[in-house]
């Protein structure tokens, strides 16, 4: 069955230091992954998506990430956070429903993310 | 804004009670996903309605039960309530019936507190 997985529960980093959030899947298929942010009393918002092509994808808010089938990985970077950059993130990934060809994201537990000055 | 509309944002209830959830998708959009958020689970899709009837379900209780009405709106009914119920439900909603994520939106959560 399909999952992902976020190892990391939270994580502290200073302003204007880097970033990388981790993401595993295991899918049997090709997967089409997703990274969400879900700042506080504020529903999902999608930062960038990965269907095929070029590995490395290009999100919202100056974030990145890269595919990496031989890792079954898919990490969120970004080279120098701001504050505003505190929240929630979660990994997903697409997968069948059912033979309607619906399709449904299965997440990840999330990483939340703290900024310190 | 995303565009789905939540209602209410808050809901404190006791256990054993019953209780309703309204989800309005953005304009257009003919499928709504209901998903819950807790601490110990993540985000877990439940179920999942086209134009009226149900698509797909999810990891949902028989407690728990949903509806698409005519107007498109979505209600998601929980009953006989328990403490582990408390989490977070959000609706979202695509135009599609089968969607890839980056065509959902997500309204900002209905944070339900069982006591």
């Amino acid at each position: 069955a399909q999952s992902v997985t976020q190892p990391d529960i939270h994580i502290t980093v200073s302003e204007g230091a880097s970033l990388e959030l981790r993401c595993n899947y295991s899918y049997g298929a090709t997967p089409y992954l997703f990274w969400y942010v879900q700042s506080p009393g504020q529903g999902l918002q999608l930062l960038l998506k990965y269907f095929s092509g070029d590995t490395l994808v290009q999100g919202i808010k100056g974030f990145e990430a890269e595919f990496k089938r031989s890792q079954s990985s898919f990490n969120l970077r970004k080279p120098s956070v701001h504050w505003s950059d505190a929240a929630e993130y979660f990994c997903a990934v697409d997968t069948k429903l059912s033979n309607f060809g619906n399709e449904k994201l299965t997440f990840g537990t999330g990483t939340r993310l703290t900024i310190i000055p | 804004d995303s565009g789905v509309t939540q209602t209410p944002k808050h809901l404190i209830t006791a256990t054993g009670q019953r209780v309703t959830l309204r989800c309005s998708p953005r304009s257009g959009d003919l499928s709504v996903y209901w998903y819950q958020q807790s601490l110990d689970q993540g985000l877990q899709f439940l179920i999942q309605y086209y134009n009226g009837e149900e698509r797909a379900k999810g990891n949902i209780l028989e407690r728990f039960s949903a509806q698409q009405f005519p107007d498109l709106h979505s209600e998601l009914n929980l009953s006989s309530l328990e403490l582990g119920d408390s989490a977070l439900y959000f609706c979202a909603s695509s135009v599609e019936a089968g969607t890839i994520g980056e065509k959902l939106f997500f309204g900002s959560g209905t944070q339900l507190s069982v006591l």
